[in-house]
C-alpha cells in the first residue's frame, strides 16, 4: 500500500527539550511538506522540500528544523526555541508539480508538559 | 501572497439537507482549488478539486463551483449523511508554485441524524 506515514501519533515533550517527528512516504513523491494545525486555524506551512538535500522555510519556520537526506523521509525537529510547540503536526507529499494534490499523513499531536 | 478566507466556521444541518461552504481567495494567479475533509484525529483527505479553466465540477453528492471574477469558490454537499460530519478545508495554490498553497481556517460540519 502506498502512502505517507507519520510517527508517533502522540508525543509528549518536556520544556527545553528538542523532539523529532518522523515522516516517511513510499509514493515516490519529490515534494514534501510540514504543516502545523491549531484549533480554529488553517494549516500553516513550516518547511517544504522539493528535492532531496534541499528545503525551504515556510511561513512559521522559527523554532523548527528539517532534513531531507532521502527522498522518502522528511523529519521535523521541534527545538526548544519554539515558544509554543503544542499543536497537531501534519506531513504531506506531492509529485511536486504546480497545482497537484497533496497527500497527508495521519498527523502527530505534540504536547509540551 | 495568497490569502484564503472560509465561511462559516461551523455548520449544522439535518440529515438529507444540503450544506454549502464558501471560500474567497486574493491572488488572481491561483489556479488550483482543492477541498479536503478531515476526520477527528486524522490527516486531511482530498475530496474534490477544481482548476481555473472550469466553473463547476461534480462527483456524486459533492460539487464545487468557481467564480474567477469574484475570486470565490464553494463546496456543495447534497443529501448529507452523518458520515459527512467532519472539518472541511478549502485551499488555493498558484500556477507558479505548488508550495504556495494556502488553506482556509476550516468549517466544522455536523450532520444531525
Amino acid at each position: 500500500d502506498g502512502g505517507i506515514t507519520q510517527s508517533p501519533k502522540y508525543l509528549f515533550r518536556k520544556e527545553g527539550q528538542n523532539v523529532t517527528l518522523s515522516c516517511e512516504q513510499n509514493l515516490n513523491h519529490d515534494a514534501m511538506y510540514w504543516y502545523r494545525q491549531d484549533p480554529g486555524q488553517g494549516l500553516r506551512l513550516i518547511y517544504y522540500s522539493q528535492i532531496v538535500n534541499d528545503f525551504q522555510k515556510g511561513d512559521i519556520a522559527e523554532g523548527y528544523s528539517v532534513s531531507r537526506e532521502k527522498k522518502e523521509s522528511f523529519p521535523l525537529t521541534v527545538t526548544s526555541a519554539q515558544k509554543n510547540p503544542t499543536a497537531f503536526y501534519l506531513c504531506a507529499s506531492s509529485i511536486g508539480a504546480a497545482s497537484t494534490e497533496a497527500f497527508f499523513g495521519q498527523g502527530t499531536r505534540l504536547t509540551v508538559v | 501572497g495568497e490569502n484564503v478566507e472560509q465561511h462559516p466556521s461551523t455548520l449544522s444541518v439535518q440529515e438529507g439537507d444540503s450544506a454549502v461552504i464558501k471560500c474567497t481567495y486574493s491572488d488572481s494567479a491561483s489556479n488550483y482549488f482543492p477541498w479536503y475533509k478531515q476526520e477527528l484525529g486524522k490527516g486531511p483527505q482530498l475530496i474534490i478539486d477544481i482548476r481555473s479553466n472550469v466553473g463547476e465540477k461534480k462527483d456524486q453528492r459533492i460539487a464545487v463551483t468557481l467564480n474567477k471574477t469574484a475570486k470565490h469558490f464553494s463546496l456543495h454537499i447534497t443529501e448529507t449523511q452523518p458520515e459527512d460530519s467532519a472539518v472541511y478545508f478549502c485551499a488555493a495554490s498558484s500556477m507558479y508554485n505548488n508550495n504556495d498553497m494556502r488553506f482556509g481556517a476550516g468549517t466544522r460540519l455536523t450532520v444531525k441524524p
